[in-house]
């Protein structure tokens, strides 16, 4: 079993529908969580981040963490042409060192004016 | 401030042969990871390097070496080159260890193993 499975893709979705992308994971021990978004021939870049569960709003970005169910989502409103990229969860074991760091397959995502 | 810079951008090998990648890291980061990613895939996490020294790895073989500088600048070696090797190599830099807070990442080396 992967540690971090993502929601296969791709998804294509019209200009203006809410989005819902999602993770699930399967150690207990996960307290960080990172959603970012990679652009084509991009490197990834920081969508949202949180480490409690529940919900942590950023504009049109919601990420929801359960860590009972050990699932985290990504939803976006209103979504933009502009969010077509590859959205990618990401985890971290804590503050030990030589700690890993696992993302998970990303979803690529097409927004369609 | 200078984001995270990595060469070359593209180049091709063939198996048995060895490679190395280089990184430059954001201005006042002092740690830089290294990942493998396949086409279609996310990121797999090879290891870090936290004030010069390996600090975490991933599931990945000796072969798979790397250094940091003092400038915190690294460079990422691969030995007897595999086919399955081809990927895009990113970098990514942080002001602590890469488990405690934002990855800031270049736009990768695409490596074509033949």
């Amino acid at each position: 079993q992967k540690e971090v499975e993502q929601d296969p893709g791709p998804l294509s979705v019209p200009e203006g529908a809410i989005v819902s992308l999602n993770c699930t994971y399967s150690n207990s021990a996960f307290q960080y969580f990172m959603w970012y978004r990679q652009y084509s021939r991009k490197g990834p870049e920081l969508l949202m981040y949180t480490y409690s569960s529940g919900n942590k709003e950023d504009g049109r970005f919601t990420a929801q963490v359960d860590k009972s169910s050990k699932y985290i989502s990504l939803f976006i409103r209103d979504s933009q042409p502009s969010d077509s990229a590859t959205p990618i969860c990401h985890r971290w074991e804590g503050e030990t060192s030589g700690s890993r760091l696992t993302f998970g397959e990303g979803t690529q995502l097409t927004v369609n004016p | 401030e200078t984001g995270v810079t990595q060469s070359p951008t593209h180049l091709i090998k063939t198996r048995g042969q060895q490679v190395t990648l280089r990184c430059s890291s954001q201005s006042g980061h002092n740690t830089v990871s290294w990942y493998q990613q396949a086409l279609g895939q996310g990121p797999q996490f090879i290891f870090q390097y936290y004030r010069e020294e390996e600090n975490g790895r991933g599931n990945f073989p000796p072969r798979f070496s790397g250094l940091q500088f003092p400038n915190y600048s690294s460079e990422l070696n691969v030995n007897a080159l595999e086919l399955d090797d081809s990927a895009l190599y990113l970098c990514a830099s942080s002001s602590g260890p890469a488990h405690t807070g934002e990855l800031f990442f270049g736009e990768g080396s695409r490596l074509t193993v033949l």
